[in-house]
């Protein structure tokens, strides 16, 4: 089966340069989360987006941003980045509205292999 | 709020003995848990989820985990440890718009 696909898998980044992480849903899946897992850490979640909107904010820098577009796959836009940025970040994909109409309220997260940015 | 705690942060368990990884919740309401698995530098696989259908959730590679609501449990099983389970085990909730997860627990497979 198809499954979440994030490019790149690694980076590496200077400070204060800008980095932008993609993400490919599942096929049909039409929410996409971004969480960010520092060293040692459990996942935070960042931001979500449903059908092209963005549906929830979390701790999220005011130097990153993110959009989901219309093939529904999905970019983190980084800027200035800083030292504490590097981290694992995952993108994770779920359905949440069903063909037949009704809401999925499971709608479970399907993860990506996450991509691991170093800034140096 | 809803939230999740998992007790131990490293667990060490012989190759062939009991699993146990705990996880207990925290939630004014009927929660959604899942437990998922992180391989060394991989992502996080789902190995199960509680969505009230049944209190005895079977999950991938052998887990299973029981929702207790007496005790506000979500304990993650697997009756005989193998070499391939050294990973770390994170217990989530879902809350509106995302997953809040517990720190995770690191397990050990000792021969």
């Amino acid at each position: 089966a198809a499954g979440v696909i994030q490019s790149p898998r690694h980076l590496i980044k200077e400070k204060r340069e800008t980095a932008t992480l993609k993400c490919y849903p599942i096929p049909r899946h039409d929410t996409v989360y971004w969480y960010q897992q520092g060293p040692g850490q459990d996942p935070q979640f960042l931001i979500s987006f449903y059908e092209k909107m963005q549906s929830d904010k979390g701790s999220i820098p005011d130097r990153f941003s993110a959009q989901q577009f219309s093939d529904y796959h999905s970019e983190l836009n980084m800027s200035s980045l800083e030292l504490g940025d590097s981290a694992l970040y995952f993108c994770a994909s779920s359905l949440y509205l069903a063909s037949g109409g009704e809401i999925r309220s499971t709608d479970t997260q399907y993860f990506g292999p996450g991509t691991r940015l170093t800034v140096l | 709020a809803q939230s999740v705690t998992q007790l131990g942060s490293h667990v060490s368990v012989s190759e062939g003995a009991l699993v146990l990884l705990r996880c207990n919740y925290s939630s004014s309401v009927p929660p959604y848990l899942f437990w998922y698995v992180q391989y060394p530098n991989q992502g996080l696989q789902l190995l199960l989820k509680y969505t009230s259908a049944a209190t005895l959730v079977k999950g991938i590679n052998g887990f299973e985990a029981e929702f207790k609501k007496s005790e506000t449990s979500f304990h993650l099983t697997k009756p005989s440890a193998h070499m391939s389970d050294a990973a770390e085990y994170f217990c989530a909730v879902k809350v509106p718009g995302k997953l809040q997860f517990g720190a995770g627990t690191q397990v050990v497979v000792t021969p």
